[in-house]
């Protein structure tokens, strides 16, 4: 099946730091989309992207599809200790209607 | 609007037992699926329904592993017999049949075999 390699895997950092992560796909994608999970809960849509280039912003958070469709980024701006969580990508490839997940980068925001 | 409903939200059995989860699309969302997570992984695909119909279940362990969606709205999801293996998170999830449709889960169900 089809692969997404997500990174980094873990990532620990000071409150004020920018976090950047990204997906990356060996194949073309119709749809990119970034979740957060905090335990116990399943995962929280925080932004969907459906065109290669598109740059969309959710308050602090800003992800982008990629030009070449086979990757996507996530960027979170002055992190605050709620952004804890685990967050995953989630792809949509060019044929098929499954979408097939990343391993997910676990975030811990220190104080 | 209302999210994916999902209960129980916990569950503990022994194996070689039986369980059934349930879950409620939000409402008008055509496509249902159900995913297993195991700790520490991303959401594994189990089986996709599209209204009442199935549409992949490849991944599916159709000899202990069994789901309906009989009237194309709510799913039910049963393990028969459970393995130590089967522990994990069942996750429902759903979106409308458009193209351009985010996938959105309900808060899953904590399964544990002992």
């Amino acid at each position: 099946g089809q692969q997404l390699n997500q990174s980094p895997q873990s990532m620990f950092i000071q409150e004020g730091e920018d976090v950047s992560m990204n997906c990356t796909s060996s194949s073309i994608f119709n749809t990119w989309l970034w979740y957060k999970q905090d335990p116990g809960e399943g995962p929280v849509l925080l932004i969907a992207l459906y065109k290669a280039g598109e740059l969309t912003s959710n308050g602090r958070l800003t992800a982008q599809f990629g030009i070449t469709r086979k990757d996507s980024f996530l960027n979170i701006s002055a992190s605050i200790p709620s952004d804890v969580g685990i967050y995953f990508c989630a792809g949509l490839p060019n044929t098929g209607n499954q979408f097939y997940f990343g391993t997910g980068t676990s975030l811990t925001v220190i104080p | 609007e209302a999210g994916v409903a999902q209960s129980p939200r916990y569950k503990i059995i022994e194996k070689r037992q039986s369980v059934a989860f349930w879950c409620n699309p939000i409402s008008g969302h055509a496509t249902l699926y159900w995913y297993q997570q195991i700790l520490g992984q991303g959401p594994k695909l189990l089986i996709q329904f599209q209204n009442n119909g199935v549409v992949d279940d490849s991944q599916l362990p159709k000899d202990r592993f069994s789901a309906e969606r009989l009237k194309g709205v709510d799913s039910t999801l049963k393990i028969q017999p459970a393995k130590l293996e089967d522990s994990a998170v069942y996750l429902c999830a759903s979106r409308r049949t458009a193209a351009n449709s985010p996938l959105h889960f309900g808060n899953g169900t904590r399964l544990t075999v002992t």
